[in-house]
């Protein structure tokens, strides 16, 4: 079964407008989220992650929001640039797992100029 | 720095044939290792993890094995290629003992033919 999931394939965004690509989970065990950046034929990119503990963290232009209540996080990208252009994976892993990582399904992001 | 690496970078098999892929990781010692698929179009599914030597699990029932003859090299091994094993397959790594953000390989691209 998905436990991470990610239910907008793509999103286009014009360049320096605000980027949010969201995903949804249904085991309430996971305490840690990811979010990857991938181009295509390469390995995917560590952008940013939060702690259960958390409800946000930010790192430059990204930021990831997690409210565990609804089971939701989204990644924020602002101002969204022509290199952020990808596939957007979130994850998310559950304690004692070693580590494991659950992968949603990807979005794939189209900053236009 | 740690770095990890994959090769070859693209495999074409003809069904029935053999398989073998390898990762290495430099940079670091005992680290548990990850082995994943992304199929064309999909998110990534973990196929196998290791948290150490001759310590490998399995995630999904298949047609592959793999191997982890040294601390820092993890091998992906099929006797018989299927045509559904065609993919991107990439390695990834993390410090053992916690929760830790994986870092990925570069992958391979394999098609069965």
């Amino acid at each position: 079964d998905q436990q991470v999931k990610q239910n907008s394939p793509s999103l286009s965004v014009q360049e320096g407008r605000i980027s949010i690509l969201n995903c949804d989970y249904t085991n309430s065990m996971f305490d840690y989220f990811l979010w990857y950046k991938k181009y295509p034929a390469e390995g995917p990119t560590f952008l940013i992650s939060i702690s259960s503990i958390k409800d946000k963290n930010e790192d430059g232009r990204f930021t990831v929001f997690l409210n565990k209540s609804a089971k939701h996080l989204s990644l924020h990208i602002v101002p969204s640039q022509p290199g952020d252009s990808a596939v957007y994976f979130c994850a998310a892993s559950e304690g004692g797992s070693w580590g494991k990582l659950q992968f949603g399904a990807g979005t794939q992001v189209v900053v236009t100029p | 720095s740690q770095t990890i690496h994959q090769w070859p970078a693209t495999l074409v098999q003809p069904v029935g044939s053999p398989l073998s892929l390898e990762c290495t990781v430099e940079g670091t010692s005992n680290p548990n290792l990850y082995w994943y698929r992304q199929a064309a179009g999909r998110g990534l599914q973990l196929l196998f993890y290791s948290i150490g030597i001759d310590q490998i699990s399995s995630e999904v029932p298949q047609n592959l094995s793999a191997s982890r003859p040294q601390d820092r090299q993890f091998i992906l091994s099929s006797k018989k290629l299927l045509l559904s094993d065609s993919g991107f397959y990439l390695c990834a790594w993390n410090l053992a003992g916690g929760v830790e953000t994986q870092y990925f390989g570069p992958g391979t691209r394999l098609l069965v033919l």
